[in-house]
C-alpha cells in the first residue's frame, strides 16, 4: 500500500484565493483525520471523519474552512477566502487501532 | 480539557550520551499514550502506543515507558540518525481523535 497520500506537496496563493488540499487514505481504513501543524500551536485537530461522515468538526477555525468525504478514497479541504494565518502544514492521517495514526506527507501552505 | 506536555523542547546529545524525554498529561479516561517521531518536511511517524501504567515498550535505541502522568522516552546510547522531533499524543475514552504535546526537538552530534 502507497499509504496516506496528499496533494499538492506545496501551495502557495494570494490572500483571498481558494484553496482545495486533497488526501487519498489507505484503503479499508475507516477513519480520516485532518490535522493543521504550526510552530506557534503544534498539531491540532480540524476535524474527522468515520465511514465518509463527519463526526467532530470543533476545530475547524471559521466558516472559511470546509472539508468533504464524498467516498471511502477521497477527501478534500477547503479555505474559502484564504488568509496568510490559515499558512501551516495540513496533514491528513487514517487510523489502525492500537497503532495509531498514518499520516501523509502533508501540503505546506503559504498565503501571501 | 485533555492536555499535553512535553520537556524539553529541544535537546542536543554528542552521539553515544544517553537521556530521556518526558511527556505530562492529563486525560479523562486514558486509552492510549502514543509517541511519533517526526522528520523535517514529513508527517509524524509511529512509534509506540503504551496503555496501562508500568508498561513498557522498547525498539532499537528507545523505550518508552508509562505512569498515570507521564510518559518518558528513553535513548540509549544515541546516533545522529535520531534527530528527529518526537511527538507525544494521548487518546481519552470521549473519541478516536488524539491530542498532542508540542514535540521535543532532539539532535544528535557526532
Amino acid at each position: 500500500d502507497a499509504g496516506v497520500i496528499q496533494s499538492p506537496r506545496h501551495e502557495v496563493t494570494e490572500m483571498g484565493q481558494e484553496v482545495t488540499l486533497r488526501c487519498k487514505p489507505i484503503s479499508g481504513h475507516d477513519y480520516l483525520f485532518w490535522y493543521r501543524q504550526t510552530m506557534m500551536r503544534g498539531l491540532e485537530l480540524l476535524i474527522y471523519f468515520n465511514n465518509n461522515v463527519p463526526i467532530d468538526d470543533s476545530g475547524m477555525p471559521e466558516d472559511r474552512f470546509s472539508a468533504k468525504m464524498p467516498n471511502a478514497s477521497f477527501s478534500t479541504l477547503k479555505i474559502q477566502p484564504s488568509e496568510p494565518r490559515d499558512s501551516a502544514v495540513y496533514f491528513c492521517a487514517t487510523l489502525v487501532q492500537d497503532y495509531g495514526y498514518t499520516f501523509g506527507s502533508g501540503t505546506r501552505l503559504t498565503v501571501v | 480539557e485533555d492536555q499535553v506536555t512535553q520537556s524539553p523542547e529541544a535537546l542536543r546529545l554528542q552521539e553515544g550520551e544517553s537521556s530521556s524525554l518526558n511527556c505530562s498529561y492529563t486525560v479523562s479516561g486514558l486509552r492510549g499514550l502514543f509517541w511519533y517521531r517526526q522528520d523535517p518536511g514529513k508527517g509524524p511517524e509511529f512509534l509506540f502506543t503504551l496503555y496501562s501504567a508500568g508498561e513498557e515498550k522498547e525498539k532499537e535505541r528507545l523505550k518508552a515507558t508509562l505512569t498515570k502522568k507521564e510518559s518518558f522516552l528513553h535513548i540509549t546510547a544515541p546516533k545522529p540518525e535520531d534527530s528527529a522531533t518526537y511527538l507525544c499524543a494521548v487518546q481519552g475514552d470521549y473519541g478516536q481523535n488524539f491530542v498532542f504535546g508540542p514535540g521535543t526537538r532532539l539532535s544528535v552530534l557526532p
